[in-house]
């Protein structure tokens, strides 16, 4: 059970949009419509975003979407706001009850 | 509104056993859900560690599995981790989350999380 794969860091200015990929394989993200994602800003907890590749808990805003293609799930935050800055991580059910974590993302908001 | 709340030794020695408590209100786990551990060492990702549900069925991270145990105490409405053997490799936050009404659902409510030092 390897950890999934997210670009290191990724960057944007006010309101544009960016997307973060999180690659894993057919054991884990391509076969199960069962991909999270998370924010974490710095000292704090992580926070659901998406799950279940699009759908958002109460209280995200849509700017946030979640996509999947393949063994690759994606992350667009668009109208990309300072407050977005943030460290993101991708999290896919793996088979036989258990999950796995990708590395995190850095979201600079330039 | 439902709260998680992680306590336990700040400091673990090497070779010994790491044990946290997750204290949960606003919810009853006896009601359902499923509650699992997370970790994240300094600078570091977010790791997996397993999950339980109120009946006390376990699921863990096949790399940890050796070394892990969760429980669940409905009549404190808790649940806790032990990790044994630790290694300075297990210093990390420790995270209690919430997960769904079936194991593999995503972790909805996180607690504030507890720093845990492997040394001597």
């Amino acid at each position: 059970q390897s950890a999934l794969t997210q670009p290191a860091s990724v960057s944007g200015s006010p309101g544009q949009s960016i997307t973060i990929s999180c690659t894993g394989t057919s054991s884990d993200v391509g076969s199960y419509n069962l991909v999270s994602w998370y924010q974490q800003h710095p000292g704090k907890a992580p926070k659901l975003m998406i799950y279940e590749v699009s759908k958002r808990p109460s209280g995200v805003s849509n700017r946030f979407s979640g996509s999947k293609s393949g063994n690759t799930a994606s992350l667009t935050i668009s109208g990309l706001q300072a407050e977005d800055e943030a460290d993101y991580y991708c999290c896919s059910y793996a088979g036989s009850s258990t999950k796995v974590f990708g590395g995190g993302t850095k979201l600079t908001v330039l | 509104q439902v709260q998680l709340q992680e306590s336990g030794p700040g400091l673990v020695k090497p070779s010994e056993t790491l044990s946290l408590t997750c204290a949960v209100s606003g919810y009853s786990i006896s009601s359902g859900y499923y509650w699992g551990w997370i970790r994240q060492p300094p600078g570091k990702g977010l790791e997996w560690i397993g999950s339980i549900y109120h009946s006390g069925s376990t699921y863990y991270n096949p790399s940890l599995k050796s070394r892990v145990t969760i429980s669940v105490d409905t009549s404190k409405n808790q649940f806790s981790l032990k990790l044994s053997s630790v290694t300075a490799a297990d210093t990390a936050v420790y995270y209690c989350a919430r997960g769904g009404r079936v194991e593999r659902s995503a972790f909805d409510i996180w607690g504030q999380g507890t720093m845990v030092t492997v040394s001597s």
